[in-house]
């Protein structure tokens, strides 16, 4: 049972590019989650689904795009990356909401932007 | 404005003693509180959680305390092993109210054998 998988583990990007950071669970879960994690700070959510065709921002949505055509699948779009966007993102899936289950990570994409 | 401190960045411990990590919150309305742990190159796991309707939740050694008068909730790791060595995070939300719960900081917790 492989769990939350993200996909590269590591990118280097140069300012202006844009790239696509994958994400898929196998276990059926209807939530799923992207969050970013700068040095010394907590997680931050990039935005979130609660199902198959339904997406929403979170507390940081700005210069990501996100889409959920599958249950299983949730990819997080960078259109023109920024310095800014140097990060560790973190994807998650949860079988209920927030408020009644907790999540479950994959392993990070680390993306330096220069 | 941080709702959630970690003021701790970084603990050290002797291996069979107690480890208490702390958090402290600024939003009465935070009713289920998490903790995850993080070990590095991996993502964090749910490590334990509280709703407010207790003040006290175990499983195995670790124990989660949630004081509600003093917005603090703190963790306990009895006896520490060296394998708790990781980074700790404490995530607050509202029970039913959307998904963007809060995460501490963490705090670096160092268990020397």
């Amino acid at each position: 049972n492989a769990g939350v998988t993200q996909t590269p583990k590591f990118r280097i990007l140069k300012i202006g590019q844009s790239m696509t950071l994958q994400c898929t669970q196998d276990m059926n879960h209807n939530y799923m989650y992207w969050y970013r994690q700068d040095p010394g700070m907590g997680l931050k959510l990039i935005y979130y689904s609660v199902g198959a065709g339904i997406t929403d921002k979170g507390e940081v949505p700005n210069g990501y795009n996100v889409s959920r055509s599958t249950t299983e699948d949730f990819p997080l779009r960078l259109e023109l990356a920024a310095p800014s966007q140097t990060s560790v993102y973190f994807c998650a899936s949860s079988s209920r909401d927030r408020g009644n289950s907790p999540l479950h990570f994959g392993n990070g994409t680390r993306l330096t932007v220069t | 404005d941080q709702q959630v401190k970690q003021n701790s960045p970084s603990l050290s411990v002797q291996e069979g003693r107690i480890s208490i990590l702390n958090c402290d919150y600024t939003n009465s309305m935070f009713d289920y509180f998490l903790w995850y742990k993080k070990y590095p190159a991996e993502g964090p796991t749910f490590l334990i959680s509280i709703s407010s309707i207790k003040d006290k939740n175990e499983d195995g050694r670790f124990t989660v305390f949630l004081n509600k008068s003093a917005k603090h909730l703190s963790l306990h790791i009895v006896p520490s092993q060296p394998g708790d060595s990781a980074v700790y995070f404490c995530d607050l939300g509202v029970h039913n109210y959307g998904q963007n719960f809060v995460f501490g900081p963490g705090t670096r917790l160092s268990v020397l054998p």
